[in-house]
């Protein structure tokens, strides 16, 4: 089955520097891929969506400038957390659709990110 | 707008008993809706969506419009459904996906 390999899944960065988060699709070519943020005990949150070879469509009170989302191949999307701050810290999980199925996504393993 | 709702933030059922996780939705227009598993330190993946009408796991959903409900349910419970059950729904509009706050299900032995 289709698998998207997210990395790193901890990281540990202090305030002020960036940070990368990587989302591949191993198996298959990924038109679309989401970024949602998770909060302990609280729901998946959609930061953003982006498609292959544009610019990302952010959702309402994401910052792009501070979230920034490439999506540079079919394969292979990155969201960096520019001049990161503690509440920045967060669970960020990457989404990949499949060309052709519509509703068919398929999650990464989240990276938990802590701001010191 | 787009809107999911689950009451029950915890549930807990003894092994063999019956097992309802409640979602309800809010959407103007034709909603695709899924649920969503997350067992512990994995991934999230899908467990059914109300288009395929099938069951996995023992769970079914069933969409109800009128209600604008898409309950999960297995008539008997197993250990290994503990999880985190997130209800998902989708629009027409576009290929987004809202997620409920989920419902950590615990099965007791």
């Amino acid at each position: 089955g289709a698998v998207v390999s997210q990395h790193p899944s901890r990281v540990i960065c202090k305030s002020g520097t960036s940070v990368k988060i990587e989302c591949r699709s191993l198996d298959f070519q990924a038109t679309t891929m989401f970024w949602y943020r998770q909060f302990p005990k609280q729901s998946l949150m959609l930061m953003a969506t982006s498609n292959e070879g544009s610019k990302a469509t952010y959702e309402q009170g994401v910052e792009k400038d501070k979230f920034l989302i490439n999506h540079a191949s079919l394969t292979l999307s990155t969201l960096t957390v520019t001049s990161a701050h503690p509440e920045d810290s967060s669970f960020y999980i990457c989404s990949a659709r499949e060309k052709g199925d519509f509703w068919g996504y398929t999650f990464g393993s989240g990276t938990r990110l802590t701001v010191v | 707008a787009q809107r999911v709702t689950q009451p029950e933030k915890l549930l807990s059922v003894f092994k063999g008993a019956p097992v309802e996780l409640k979602c309800n939705y809010s959407y103007s227009g034709s909603p695709e809706l899924f649920w969503y598993v997350q067992y512990s330190r994995q991934r999230l993946q899908l467990l059914l969506r109300h288009i395929s009408r099938e069951s996995i796991k023992g769970f079914t959903a069933d969409l109800n419009k009128g209600e604008t409900s898409f309950h999960l349910k297995k008539p008997f419970a197993q250990e290994e459904d503990s999880a985190m059950y997130y209800c998902a729904l989708g629009g027409t509009s576009g290929s987004r996906l809202t997620f409920g706050e989920g419902t950590q299900l615990t099965v007791n032995p």
